[in-house]
């Protein structure tokens, strides 16, 4: 079974680095043709599709964030990372890695980490 | 970008009664390759969004066959037949056909 799980500091600072890290078993991530992608909900409101870094390590990311986010990942440990700098109050979102088959089909989420942006 | 647009945004519904939800696309979801790229997502209270329906009518791994995914190019509906008290939730649907993907705002179904 698939299993994903996020984590890494709740807190971020204004105009700094927000960096989440997300752990993946039962699967390598390297190895078969998935897209590893994060998306992110601000509270109470909707979903918001960051990027993806493909299994080749291929990236791509939403051009209204492209400026300032980058997806990597470790294959070593089976964990792929978010950052996104220069962070301000609106990047405050519960974040999710997702795995992509291909298309949008994202069958496995993790259970996702808020991360909140203040002083 | 394409814009993902669902009516209604809630939805208060009865125990054993049909509900629908409809999404519009800006952009045509028919693939050259034949399939349709839409997707139906719920998210229950607390939880993470779950797949429901892939490539517009497909249902995914342990969906209950009263969720049905329907509609062509730019019209999609999602129908559950007989309303169960754990559909409550908010249902998203979203487009596959290229990044970004899109989401709609969201549909909040209420018993």
């Amino acid at each position: 079974q698939v299993h994903l799980q996020e984590s890494g500091p709740g807190l971020a600072k204004p105009s700094q680095t927000l960096s989440v890290t997300c752990a993946v078993s039962g699967v390598s991530i390297s190895g078969s043709e998935n897209y590893w992608s994060w998306i992110r909900q601000p509270p109470g409101k909707g979903l918001e599709y960051i990027g993806y870094i493909s299994h080749t390590g291929y990236t791509d990311y939403n051009p209204s964030l492209r400026s300032r986010v980058a997806i990597s990942a470790d294959t070593s440990n089976n964990q792929f990372s978010l950052m996104l700098t220069s962070v301000t109050a609106t990047d405050t979102a519960v974040y999710y890695c997702v795995r992509d088959r291909g298309w949008g089909f994202f069958d496995f989420w993790g259970q996702g980490i808020l991360v909140t942006v203040s002083s | 970008d394409i814009v993902m647009t669902q009516t209604p945004l809630s939805l208060s519904v009865t125990p054993g009664q049909p509900a629908s939800i409809s999404c519009k696309s800006s952009q045509s979801l028919l693939h050259s390759d034949g399939k349709t790229y839409l997707y139906w997502f719920v998210q229950k209270p607390g939880q993470s969004p779950q797949l429901l329906i892939y490539e517009l009518f497909r249902r995914f791994s342990g969906v209950p066959d009263r969720f049905s995914g329907s509609g062509s190019r730019t019209d999609f509906t999602l129908k559950i037949s007989r309303v169960e008290p754990e559909d409550v939730g908010i249902y998203y649907c979203m487009h596959g056909m290229h990044v970004p993907r899109t989401f709609g705002q969201g549909t909040k179904v209420e018993i």
